[in-house]
C-alpha cells in the first residue's frame, strides 16, 4: 500500500507570495490534518479534513486554508507569506474518528519544506 | 493547551531505560505516541483510551492515568534505534481537535 505523499519536497518562496502545498492520503483514508512543524514551537496543529469537510482548525492566521476533494487528495495555500512561515508542513492521514470519538492513528507523509526569504 | 512533556531531552547509554512523561491542563479521551527519527515523518507508536489502560509495543510501554491527565512512555532496556523524538498527541474529552505535545528528544549512545 503506497504511504502518504506530499509534493512539493521543497520550496522556495519570497515574502508576499502565496503557496499551495499537495497532498495524497493513503488510499481507503478519508481524514487528512495538516501541521506546521519548527524547532521552536514543535508540531502545531492547522486543520482536519474529512470527506471534504473542515473538521477542525487550529489557531492560524487567515492566511492559512486548506480543502479536501472527493478523491481526499488535500491541498493547503498559504497566502502573502511571512518569515516566520518558514517551517516543515506534514500531512498526515488516517481512517478518521472511530464510532467511539477517538481518532485512528495517522501515518505523516514526509513533508514539504517550505523556505520564505 | 498544548500537551507539556518532561524531560525535554535525555541522553541514555544502551540497554539503559527512560520514562518521558506528558501531561495535559485538559481531561483527556485519549493519548497517542509517536516517534521521529532525524529528517524522518513521525511514526506511529500506540493508542491509549481513557480507563488507565496500559500498552506494550515490544519493549516500549506506556500507561494513562485520566484522572492526573497524564500519560507516560516507558522505554525498557533501549537500543540505538530508540533515538529519536517522542511526541505524544491528546484528544481532550470537550472538543475535536487533537494536539501534539512539546516533544522530548532522545538520545541513545553505544
Amino acid at each position: 500500500k503506497a504511504g502518504v505523499t506530499q509534493t512539493p519536497r521543497y520550496l522556495i518562496k519570497t515574502r508576499g507570495q502565496q503557496v499551495t502545498l499537495s497532498c495524497s492520503p493513503i488510499s481507503g483514508h478519508r481524514s487528512v490534518s495538516w501541521y506546521q512543524q519548527t524547532p521552536g514551537q514543535g508540531l502545531q496543529f492547522l486543520f482536519e479534513y474529512f470527506s471534504e469537510t473542515q473538521r477542525n482548525k487550529g489557531n492560524f492566521p487567515g492566511r492559512f486554508s486548506g480543502r479536501q476533494f472527493s478523491n481526499s487528495r488535500s491541498e493547503m495555500n498559504v497566502s502573502t507569506l511571512e518569515l516566520g512561515d518558514s517551517a516543515l508542513y506534514l500531512c498526515a492521514s488516517s481512517l478518521g474518528r472511530r464510532t467511539s470519538g477517538d481518532t485512528y492513528e495517522q501515518y505523516f507523509g514526509p513533508g514539504t519544506r517550505l523556505t520564505v526569504t | 493547551q498544548q500537551p507539556v512533556q518532561s524531560p525535554q531531552a535525555v541522553i541514555l547509554r544502551e540497554g539503559e531505560d527512560a520514562v518521558i512523561n506528558c501531561s495535559s491542563s485538559k481531561a483527556l479521551y485519549s493519548v497517542h505516541w509517536y516517534r521521529q527519527k532525524h529528517g524522518e515523518a513521525p511514526v506511529f507508536l500506540m493508542i491509549l483510551l481513557k480507563g488507565g489502560e496500559q500498552k506494550g509495543h515490544e519493549k516500549i510501554s506506556a500507561s494513562f492515568n485520566e484522572k492526573k491527565q497524564q500519560s507516560s512512555l516507558y522505554l525498557t532496556a533501549s537500543q540505538l534505534s530508540y533515538s529519536g523524538t517522542y511526541f505524544c498527541g491528546t484528544l481532550p474529552n470537550t472538543g475535536n481537535q487533537f494536539y501534539f505535545g512539546t516533544g522530548t528528544s532522545l538520545t541513545v549512545i553505544p
